[in-house]
């Protein structure tokens, strides 16, 4: 139990354009979902927290124009990357949190996007 | 914010052996999580364990949140123990801050 899927998993695009990606928790409800990511030989750094049928939550100096949070059911989120540049090229990571009442105890990892911009 | 530091940076080992890492954090926490990062990225859960001790086969860990630690031991390693290990906090609210990861090499 407590998968969560990601889709695509490598992502290869021309500056400029928009990419999106999805996060699916396959088994549970996820009220609350999360996005991470991770620059090389780093460790992963918190974007935003998404929550189902609300605006997300960013994390201080992420751009909410460029990185658009949609959470739209409770078993579905996603990232879109508009405009994505080189420096955007990262691996991205999201996770889903139960949905136990308010309280969130573990989260649930998904396997990533590798995405990389020309 | 609360700052989590693991140690050691980089092991690495020969089949066979064991390890501890350690992850220190530098104000109470409600939760604590050790995952292991395959070399795909995929992230494993290995350890929700806020307090206490907890064992799964080889692996196994302690959370002593009086004192701001959390350690993960590995017996008698093997290749595919390979990977980064890192421990995720939650203070106060709901978000996991990582710490900064055990990048470990297991050789055969």
């Amino acid at each position: 139990g407590a998968v969560v899927s990601q889709h695509p998993s490598r992502v290869i695009c021309k500056s400029g354009t928009s990419v999106k990606i999805e996060c699916r928790s396959l088994d549970f409800q996820a009220t609350t979902m999360f996005w991470y990511r991770q620059f090389p030989k780093q460790s992963l750094m918190l974007m935003a927290t998404s929550n189902e049928g609300s605006k997300a939550t960013y994390e201080q100096g992420v751009e909410k124009d460029k990185f658009l949070i949609n959470h739209a059911s409770l078993t579905l989120s996603t990232l879109t990357v508009t405009s994505a540049h080189p420096e955007d090229s990262s691996f991205y990571i999201c996770s889903a949190a139960p949905s136990r009442g308010q309280v969130i105890n573990e989260q649930f990892f998904g396997p990533g996007t590798r995405l990389t911009v020309l | 914010g609360i700052q989590v530091e693991q140690s050691p940076p980089d092991l690495i080992l020969q089949e066979g052996a064991n390890s501890t890492l350690r992850c220190n954090f530098s104000d109470s926490v409600n939760n604590l999580q050790w995952f292991h990062q395959n070399p795909w990225g995929q992230l494993i859960n290995l350890f929700y364990i806020p307090s206490g001790t907890k064992q799964n086969g080889r692996l196994s860990a302690t959370t002593v949140a009086t004192e701001r630690y959390s350690l993960l031991y590995i017996s008698s390693s093997q290749t595919t123990d390979s990977g980064v290990y890192f421990c995720a906090v939650i203070a106060g609210t709901y978000k996991y801050i990582f710490g900064t990861g055990t990048r470990l090499k297991v050789l055969a």
